[in-house]
């Protein structure tokens, strides 16, 4: 059974930072990685998914990493904004890709 | 352009009542799941349906039934809420039964408090 963790819970950078969220998962028969965001009050949107053949995945000022064998994922956030402020999410897949296990969550702040 | 709607937003039962929870997604989207959220339990698989006709138990189906009425709407039913499934419900939807390498779409959620 997949295994999910993230840390930290919660982070707090100022304005215009780099940073780096970590998802870390339990076994390494990944058949994808997807990050998502999670607004107060909202349902989660995705980010980014990696397919178990690749190791990186970038959109804008975001680019999300995977290494099956260390069983670890990290997002990395470049030149942060206070509207990246929110709830980010990673979620594994089992191997038949058809049921994703959640980590809990880092809840980001950017500060102005 | 709706995506994945969830009905009720909103919701508050008292112990041993019943009600239904609906989804609809206007993505002609194969597979769809429910999910709750819990501070500290993360996001949980109550059920799942990879495609139309076919349902699944996942994590924590306990107490809780579902319905594929077609392709479009999945519905959570709680036969005989308790105080214990009082969660945020989410309704998710993924575009491609033969290859799981597609994003999952999230409703807004259903807050439901069971009293």
């Amino acid at each position: 059974k997949q295994e999910v963790t993230q840390i930290p819970a919660a982070l707090s950078v100022p304005e215009g930072e780099n940073l780096v969220l970590n998802c870390s998962f339990t076994d390494s028969a990944i058949y994808n990685l997807q990050w998502f965001r999670q607004d107060p009050g909202k349902g989660l949107t995705s980010l980014l998914l990696i397919q178990s053949s690749q190791r990186e995945q970038t959109s804008g000022r975001l680019n999300a990493s995977l290494d099956k064998s260390s069983g670890r994922s990290t997002l990395y956030i470049a030149a942060s904004q206070p509207g990246d402020s929110a709830t980010y999410l990673c979620a594994g897949s089992e191997t038949s890709g058809s049921r994703l296990t959640f980590g809990e969550g880092t809840q980001l702040t950017v500060n102005p | 352009n709706a995506g994945v709607t969830q009905t009720p937003k909103f919701q508050v039962l008292k112990t041993g009542q019943s009600m239904t929870l609906q989804c609809a997604q206007d993505m002609n989207h194969n597979s769809m799941y429910w999910y709750r959220q819990d501070p500290g339990m993360g996001l949980r698989l109550i059920y799942y349906s990879a495609s139309e006709g076919t349902t699944d138990k996942g994590e924590v189906p306990n107490g809780y039934n579902v319905s594929r009425l077609n392709k479009r709407e999945f519905s959570l039913r709680l036969e005989s809420a308790a105080p214990s499934q009082t969660s945020v419900y989410f309704c998710a939807s993924f575009r491609d039964r033969a290859s799981y390498n597609s994003p999952l779409h999230f409703g807004n959620g259903t807050r439901l408090t069971v009293t």
